[in-house]
């Protein structure tokens, strides 16, 4: 298995423009996470889905996240419109349905927008 | 909120050493795993240690976990410059919620 595949690996943007961020988890894993990391506030949940279902959407910053999984090898990530503030690496990890399973992490999209 | 907390938040020792990392959480787990990142990297998993085990071993590393004090250590025995990274702990309250609460991370640098 390649493992979580994260795309792009680097995003430049202008501000307002829309962002899109994807990801293709392990086959078979039934959870899907995006999480944000910055220096300040380190590792955020933003949303997790189970079997393809959003679960808990709590961490979305506010109303211009949103995130979709439309099947259960792939979710995306979208920011509209995009501010310098959400200028962040962003993280989507899987793991098998059930605690007790340690999760594999995507390499990451590092976003920048100016 | 972080729901972890590791202690340091550096160390730098030298290749060969010991390193010890700590972690202090505040409620109940199910688990508590460990993680490390390299600099530009994903996280990885390390090891994961259930609330009902006080001790568990991977090659080089060692993990304690202390439900009474709420808190945990890893330990990485003899180490190499290649362990230079951050090292994250995460909380999985079970329950049915598969959300890992991970603090801010130890960074360590192992000189050679």
């Amino acid at each position: 298995d390649a493992g979580v595949i994260q795309s792009p690996r680097h995003e430049v943007t202008e501000m307002g423009q829309e962002v899109t961020l994807r990801c293709k988890p392990i086959s078979g894993h039934n959870s899907l996470f995006w999480y944000r990391q910055t220096m300040m506030r380190g590792l955020e949940l933003l949303i997790y889905f189970n079997n393809n279902v959003p679960i808990d959407d709590s961490g979305m910053p506010e109303d211009r996240f949103s995130a979709k999984m439309p099947n259960a090898s792939f979710s995306t990530l979208k920011i509209q419109p995009s501010e310098p503030r959400d200028s962040a690496v962003y993280f989507c990890a899987s793991t098998p349905r059930g605690s007790g399973y340690g999760y594999t992490f995507g390499s990451g999209t590092r976003l920048t927008v100016v | 909120s972080q729901q972890g907390e590791e202690d340091p938040q550096a160390l730098s020792i030298q290749e060969g050493e010991n390193a010890t990392m700590n972690c202090s959480y505040k409620t109940s787990i199910n688990n508590l795993q460990w993680y490390r990142q390299n600099s530009g990297r994903g996280l990885v998993h390390l090891i994961l240690i259930r609330s009902n085990e006080r001790e568990k071993h991977s090659g080089r590393l060692r993990v304690t976990l202390d439900t009474s004090k709420k808190s945990s250590s890893l330990l990485i025995t003899a180490s190499r410059a290649a362990d230079t990274a951050s090292y994250f702990c995460a909380t999985d309250p079970g329950a049915g919620s598969y959300q890992l609460t991970f603090g801010k991370g130890t960074k360590l640098s192992v000189i050679p």
